[in-house]
């Protein structure tokens, strides 16, 4: 267990329509990642905020967004919702935004969209 | 942005025999390296990491690697697998906030 926690762990849901996904990281951890996994793109980093604020963005839709709130978890929000963007999404939150910072990942949460 | 490549998608081992996974960096600086394992179903799990110093690295479960400059390689290895060790392995490497992923290479391991 890596201590980040991720809400639901499973969402199935139609095309057009909006989530949202939910990550607490590990106590203390002042940074949080959003990854996508999916089977054609592979491990793909979305999102970085640290402290309340985003730090980095990489090949994030603009239909996603994201925030990280004062108590530190964050959200994930995926609108207009898409059949490719059926995949696994995952939470990681280290220590601080240092390079070398270890990221710890959550369990996921696996989005099917029908 | 410096990168990983995992030249094997799949290897199949069996119970007890070692194991070798491949990975390979794209020319930098020196990379801060990482590999990571998701069992089915899971989520990714650090095994080890390296960011400078002995190139020879332990980790958890009873794996090593081993960080190369001369190849531009940091290959995963363990003496003897466990059917537990059946999983997908990846190799990561940190470009300022975020890791680039390699492609995983899934291993089977067979009684």
């Amino acid at each position: 267990d890596s201590g980040v926690t991720q809400t639901p762990k499973h969402l199935i849901t139609a095309t057009g329509q909006r989530v949202t996904l939910r990550c607490s990281p590990r106590s203390g951890d002042l940074s949080v990642y959003w990854y996508q996994q999916s089977l054609d793109q592979g491990l793909q980093f979305l999102i970085q905020y640290y402290n309340g604020e985003e730090r980095a963005k990489g090949n994030i839709l603009e239909r996603f967004s994201a925030q990280q709130f004062p108590d530190l978890h964050s959200e994930l929000n995926l609108s207009s919702l898409e059949l490719g963007d059926s995949a696994l999404y995952f939470c990681a939150s280290s220590v601080a935004d240092r390079t070398t910072d270890t990221q710890y990942f959550g369990p996921g949460t696996r989005l099917t969209v029908l | 942005a410096q990168s990983v490549t995992q030249p094997d998608i799949h290897i199949t081992v069996s119970e007890g025999a070692s194991l070798e996974l491949r990975c390979n960096y794209s020319y930098g600086a020196t990379p801060y390296l990482f590999w990571y394992v998701q069992s089915p179903g899971q989520g990714l799990q650090l095994l080890l990491k390296y960011f400078s110093g002995d190139t020879l690295v332990q980790g958890i479960k009873g794996f090593e690697a081993e960080f190369k400059r001369s190849q531009s390689s940091f290959n995963l290895r363990k003496p003897s697998v466990h059917w537990s060790d059946a999983a997908e392995y990846f190799c990561a490497v940190a470009n300022d906030y975020k890791l680039s992923f390699g492609a995983g290479t899934t291993v089977t391991v067979r009684a």
